[in-house]
Order: structure tokens, then sequence, then C-alpha cells
């Protein structure tokens, strides 16, 4: 099986503060990444999506690649409470259409 | 507007039941999945469909099957449901494509057994 590690947290940040979220995935020859938000009682929705080493920047919301040390990150600036969720990394499998997810981090944004 | 349609938001089944759990989709993907989601566990995958009538075990199969007889339409049954299959249970879709990949998502099921 092919492994996304995240920590659980729970990540807690002030109001306005940046939120630092990290993943890091096992099978060198993934490429693609994604991220998915989901709060509580619903469904997990696609944030960002990343398939080049570096920086992508949307709003909010900036996901990073670091091929060569297999991690993925997701920067969210000036969080605001509508932030608290828990976040999923997920990454796309080399051959195939399977998904791997990582567990989530739970991610709470204090007013 | 995108959607994935799971038929049943909220089960309760006896152990040893036959359950089925109906998604439908209106957005034409060719792959389609069924995860189910536990605290601490995150999701894993229990069956996928890249077409009609194919289907591939996922990491978790033992105690379901699924049926894909139309592209729009995939079924997770659980021939004779346990205790342990108590979940909510995620159905969803994406296009095929190397760097396609989005997926979409039902509202979930969340099944307990009794």
């Amino acid at each position: 099986q092919k492994e996304v590690e995240q920590n659980s947290g729970p990540l807690s940040v002030p109001e306005g503060a940046i939120a630092s979220l990290n993943c890091t995935y096992s099978d060198r020859g993934s490429q693609s990444f994604f991220w998915y938000r989901q709060y509580s009682g619903k469904s997990p929705e696609l944030i960002m999506f990343i398939y080049s080493n570096g920086d992508k920047e949307d709003g909010r919301f900036t996901a990073q690649l670091n091929k060569a040390s297999q991690y993925v990150s997701l920067l969210i600036r000036d969080s605001q409470p509508s932030d608290s969720a828990t976040y999923l990394c997920a990454v796309k499998a080399v051959t195939g259409n399977q998904f791997y997810f990582g567990t989530g981090t739970s991610l709470t944004v204090i007013p | 507007d995108v959607k994935v349609t799971q038929s049943s938001r909220y089960l309760v089944k006896r152990t040893g039941e036959k359950v089925f759990l109906e998604c439908v989709q209106d957005m034409d993907h060719e792959n389609m999945f069924w995860y189910r989601q536990d605290p601490g566990l995150g999701l894993r995958l229990i069956y996928f469909s890249y077409d009609v009538k194919m289907k591939e075990k996922g990491d978790i199969p033992e105690g379901y099957s699924v049926s894909r007889e139309k592209k729009e339409r995939f079924s997770l049954i659980l021939e004779s449901a346990s205790t342990n299959q108590t979940s909510m249970y995620l159905c969803a879709s994406s296009l095929v494509g190397r760097y396609t990949g989005e997926l979409f998502f039902g509202e979930g099921s969340r099944l307990t057994v009794l």
C-alpha cells in the first residue's frame, strides 16, 4: 500500500495567522497531489491540486511540492474561523486511477 | 453543477443483513470509487471501477462486493453486514487521465450495523 502521512493535529492558529499543513508520501513516482477540505459531517471537497515542483497559489491558499523530499504542504494565509476543518492530503497512484489519502489534519482557527 | 448522489444518508441494519449502497453521478466520469472513512484511519479504498462492468479491489475489499452495470451507477454491496462495517461510506467519481484526477464526492452514507 502506498503511504501518505499527515500529522493528525489538532492544529490551532489564531485568526489572521498562517496555517501550515504538511504531508509526506512514499511512492517516489507519484505525479499528482491534492488537498481536500472536509467540514465536520460533510464530504471532502477539493481546494488545491499541484503537479509540478514549487509553489502554486490560489487566493489565500498556497500548495508547495518538493518531489525530491517527497512532501507536499498547504499554507493558508490570513486564516479565518471558516477554515476550521480537517484537511486531507491525497496522492494519485502512478499507474491506474487510485488515490491514496492521509488520515487528515484537524485545523481550528481561533477568533 | 456536478453531482454525485448517494441513495441513503443514514442506514441502520442488523448483523447478517444484506446491504445495498447506491451511487449515481451525472458527469459522465469513467472512474468511480467507494471509500469508507473511520476516525483515525482516514479514507480507505474498498473498490473502484474504471469502466462499465470493470472493477478492481482496493485496500479493504473483504466483506464487500460492487456492481457497475451502467456508467453512471456504482453500487456497493455488503453481503452479510457485520458490526465492524459500521462506518461512513463515501462514493466518488473522477475523469480518466494521468494528470486529471479531482475526486467528486457524494454526501456520504452513514451505516450503523447492530
